[in-house]
């Protein structure tokens, strides 16, 4: 069954300091990965696709990578208005996304 | 910009309501989707539909129904709405691949 897990659940960062999030996959067969942002009150907004391992996606303060298990969605220097849950999804069939449960992120100033 | 609209913020509805979401693009887009996200369990495919008139069940069908009669309208029916189906719903759609576009969604309250 294909499955995502995102870690950690939650992460409170301050201002400037960088750290990463992790999405950990098992799928058969690797089509796609997504990152997405949600807001508080608001639906997803789509970040990135990546298809294969070593690959890299980079927007403003992040950057998404991919291995054959896992992807990272590092962010550099983080500003407040980053705060945000972040989800990744791998495609599983035709149309088809399955979601992690989103790591919470809470920059602080 | 890419608009998904979904016609209701907050419902509630009693437990046995036939209970319309509705949902309108207005990019062209082929795709459209409907997703209930509840916390723990992230977000979950109900149906989806590639043109007007076709559908696909999702990974959790059941209690759901899903009407696509133009292609700019998405409609997600619940038959007997139960409190089970209490839930945050999202709507989607994207022109290919999987760039979804979402709605800002329905949190819909079953008592």
């Amino acid at each position: 069954e294909d499955q995502v897990t995102q870690s950690p659940e939650a992460l409170r960062l301050q201002e400037g300091e960088s750290s990463s999030l992790n999405c950990s996959y098992t799928v058969s067969g690797l089509r796609g990965l997504f990152w997405y942002r949600q807001d508080p009150g608001k639906g997803p907004e789509f970040l990135f696709t990546l298809y294969s391992a070593g690959e890299e996606k980079e927007k403003e303060r992040l950057k998404a990578t991919l291995t054959k298990k896992e992807s990272f969605l590092h962010i550099t220097a983080p500003k407040p208005e980053d705060s945000a849950t972040y989800l990744c999804a791998v495609q599983a069939g035709f149309q088809k996304l399955v979601f992690g449960t989103g790591t919470r992120l809470l920059v602080s100033p | 910009d890419v608009k998904v609209t979904q016609s209701s913020r907050y419902l509630v509805k009693r437990t046995g309501e036939k209970v319309f979401l509705e949902c309108v693009q207005d990019m062209d887009h082929e795709n459209m989707f409907w997703y209930r996200q509840d916390p723990g369990l992230g977000l979950r495919l109900i149906y989806f539909s590639y043109d007007v008139k076709m559908k696909e069940k999702g990974d959790i069908p059941e209690g759901y129904s899903v009407s696509r009669e133009k292609k700019e309208r998405f409609s997600l029916i619940l038959e007997s709405a139960s409190t089970n189906q209490t839930s945050m719903y999202l709507c989607a759609s994207s022109l290919k691949g999987y760039e979804l576009f979402f709605g800002s969604g329905t949190q819909l309250s079953v008592l």
